[in-house]
């Protein structure tokens, strides 16, 4: 079935270090989105890419979209100790646009 | 603006109870939908809705009933609760297709089911 996986599981930086994470998929998407969790809390939306090698930031969040559709990328410059959390990435399931299926999550611990 | 509400909030069972999680939403979004996230599983879609009276399963169905009686409301039942149920569910929205497919979160059900 289709599957989104995300790497790494676990990372654990350094205040001010940088930060990547992984996405790949299956199948091509037609778009991936990207949410935030903190510990004990619910998923927060991120951003949402559409096109084909589409790159945006936020601050200091830079997202990806691969040329194939299939893979994206999430990084953060200079770690902040509020960047705690587990970051997911999101696709269409089956084709549908409305139904979301979500990677595994990289949780990212921060040390001050 | 409450946006997704879910309750209750936490909740202990006992194995072959059976109960309902509600969940509402006031944003007027059609689409709804329920996951679970359990440790190193990420969130895993059960059932989701695109309007009032429309349902259809996700990847995790077996053992969740849902209904859509209004566009506010989408209901998740276990009719008969067991241990692998225990975990942290999430009803979401989303106000519709394509690049509108961004999903707005509950706070999350902490189940538990001993």
């Amino acid at each position: 079935g289709q599957q989104v996986m995300q790497i790494p599981q676990y990372q654990h930086v350094q205040e001010g270090e940088d930060f990547t994470t992984y996405c790949n998929s299956s199948t091509t998407l037609s778009n991936i989105q990207w949410y935030k969790q903190r510990p004990g809390g619910h998923p927060v939306f991120l951003i949402q890419l559409v096109k084909s090698g589409e790159v945006k930031k936020q601050k200091r969040l830079t997202f990806q979209f691969g040329e194939a559709k299939k893979n994206s990328s999430l990084h953060i410059t200079a770690t902040q100790t509020t960047d705690v959390g587990t970051y997911f990435c999101a696709g269409p399931y089956g084709g549908a646009t409305n139904k979301l299926i979500f990677g595994t999550g990289t949780l990212l611990a921060v040390q001050p | 603006n409450a946006g997704v509400t879910q309750t209750p909030k936490f909740q202990v069972l006992k194995t072959g109870q059976s109960m309902t999680l509600q969940c509402a939403q006031d944003m007027n979004h059609e689409y709804m939908s329920w996951y679970r996230q359990d440790p190193g599983m990420g969130l895993r879609l059960i059932h989701y809705s695109v309007g009032a009276g429309i349902t259809d399963q996700g990847e995790v169905p077996n053992g969740y009933n849902v209904s859509r009686s209004t566009t506010e409301d989408f209901p998740l039942r276990l009719l008969s609760a067991a241990p692998s149920q225990t975990s942290v569910y999430f009803c979401a929205s989303s106000p519709g297709q394509g690049t509108r497919n961004t999903i707005y979160f509950g706070e999350g059900s902490w189940l538990t089911v001993v």
